[in-house]
């Protein structure tokens, strides 16, 4: 297993065009992060998924924010009408609900540069 | 309050010494308690997770958690050069993992 992928990387754009950002999760993992990170901070909850269903959407995400995860495996993060302050890195993790930990891995994230 | 706090740094410590990292989170029916490691430009990498009041020892890495204090450190043995980077804590309640901002450690050649 290679781990968590991201993709694209990278990815410029500009302002009010829409993005859409795919992770491949680790392949047993059951469940799937998103996270956005901006300079100086922690990673910031931005959605969760248990297999296939999402169970929860952080408060602090407009509707132009949409997630998927179709059939349980790899998910899309969609941004509609992206703003300058949606510039950050996007990192997907994964974990799976019946190790002793819940140890979470990160992918390698896509960084968003909104012009 | 925030959740997990830590101290941002940078923490500089010669190479061969201890450095000594901490966190305090607020929510006690907080089960799991992680750290990380990130590197400018990357994304964050597990070193160590711990569960249980204790220690925990990985190699050069030591995991501390006292639930009592929602306190959890990490001690890194014999510091290198490359173990300068951003030391994430994250706190896990359930499904949702909470991180600290991540202090910055320098180790000095």
């Amino acid at each position: 297993d290679t781990g968590v992928s991201q993709d694209p990387r990278h990815k410029i754009t500009k302002r009010g065009q829409n993005v859409t950002f795919r992770c491949d999760p680790i392949s047993e993992h059951n469940r799937l992060y998103w996270y956005r990170q901006t300079l100086g901070q922690g990673p910031e909850f931005l959605t969760y998924f248990q297999n296939e269903a999402q169970l929860e959407k952080s408060r602090l995400l407009s509707d132009r924010f949409s997630a998927e995860r179709p059939k349980g495996s790899f998910s899309t993060l969609e941004i509609q009408r992206t703003e300058q302050g949606d510039s950050a890195m996007y990192l997907c993790a994964s974990s799976y609900s019946s190790t002793s930990g819940y140890e979470q891995y990160f992918g390698p994230g896509t960084r968003l540069t909104v012009t | 309050q925030k959740e997990v706090e830590q101290n941002s740094g940078p923490l500089s410590v010669p190479e061969g010494a201890i450095a000594s990292l901490n966190c305090t989170y607020s929510d006690r029916g907080s089960q799991s308690f992680f750290w990380y490691r990130q590197y400018s430009g990357k994304s964050p990498e597990l070193i160590m997770f711990i569960y249980s009041n204790g220690d925990k020892e990985d190699g050069r890495f030591t995991a501390q958690l006292n639930k009592a204090s929602q306190y959890v450190s990490l001690l890194i043995r014999d510091s290198q050069p490359s173990d300068s980077a951003t030391y994430l804590c994250a706190v896990r309640a359930t499904y949702k993992y909470i991180f600290g901002t991540g202090t910055r450690l320098k180790v000095l050649a």
